[in-house]
């Protein structure tokens, strides 16, 4: 069965400071994948989405940034956080047969201090 | 531009029926999905459809009018454990899925 790994859970990070999420999806091969944020009490920004290693494409023009380096991975990079980047960050994989729905991971709760 | 739009909040009994309505504004429009989010979770994949009329899933129904750009989810014979928010989502042109604020059930006994 195909699973999603997202981590850290929760992560509390200094104004300045880097960012590294991972995303992984086992039991599946060349998934779409997707990293959305979630602001507290609304719904969910879609940031980025990749149908392949190497590509990815950009929803919302910001100080992030993201790579799919492998098939089942999906990272979510910063070199300098502000304070607007906090929120839920939820990684998501759908793959491209007739399953319409979206699987997302646990989320990573990222609070910039 | 794009868009969906569905209330904010509905508050009903047990075993009560709550019907979330969400109205979307978009072009190259494939599908329209519903997922649920508990406080604190992810969300989960309800129902997704891509045709007019009426999907059933045992308590729960999604219903879609492309020519309204219309649809709703259909909750039925509600338990504590439907508080929640419900989300719906387009999926329209480039792999993209494109959610709404959300509306929070809230289920009292």
């Amino acid at each position: 069965s195909q699973t999603i790994h997202q981590w850290p859970a929760t992560l509390v990070q200094p104004v300045g400071s880097p960012l590294s999420l991972e995303c992984t999806v086992e039991g599946t091969s060349n998934p779409n994948l997707y990293w959305y944020r979630q602001a507290a009490g609304r719904g969910l920004q879609l940031l980025f989405y990749s149908v392949g290693i190497g590509q990815i494409s950009s929803e919302v023009p910001q100080n992030l940034s993201a790579s799919r380096p492998q098939d089942r991975q999906f990272i979510l990079s910063s070199k300098k956080l502000l304070l607007s980047d906090s929120g839920f960050y939820l990684c998501a994989w759908r793959d491209r047969g007739l399953n319409y729905g979206y699987t997302f991971g646990s989320g990573t709760r990222l609070t910039v201090v | 531009g794009q868009s969906l739009e569905q209330p904010s909040e509905v508050t009903a009994v047990e075993g009560a029926i709550v019907q979330i309505n969400c109205t979307y504004q978009t072009s190259g429009f494939y599908g329209l999905s519903w997922y649920q989010q508990h406080d604190g979770g992810a969300p989960t994949f309800l129902s997704y459809n891509a045709l007019d009329g009426l999907e059933e899933t045992g308590r729960f129904s999604s219903f879609l009018s492309r020519s309204d750009s219309y649809g709703y989810l259909l909750l039925q014979e509600l338990q504590m454990k439907d508080s929640a928010s419900y989300f719906c989502a387009y999926q329209a042109a480039g792999n993209k899925l494109t959610f709404g604020g959300g509306t929070r059930v809230l289920v009292k006994p």
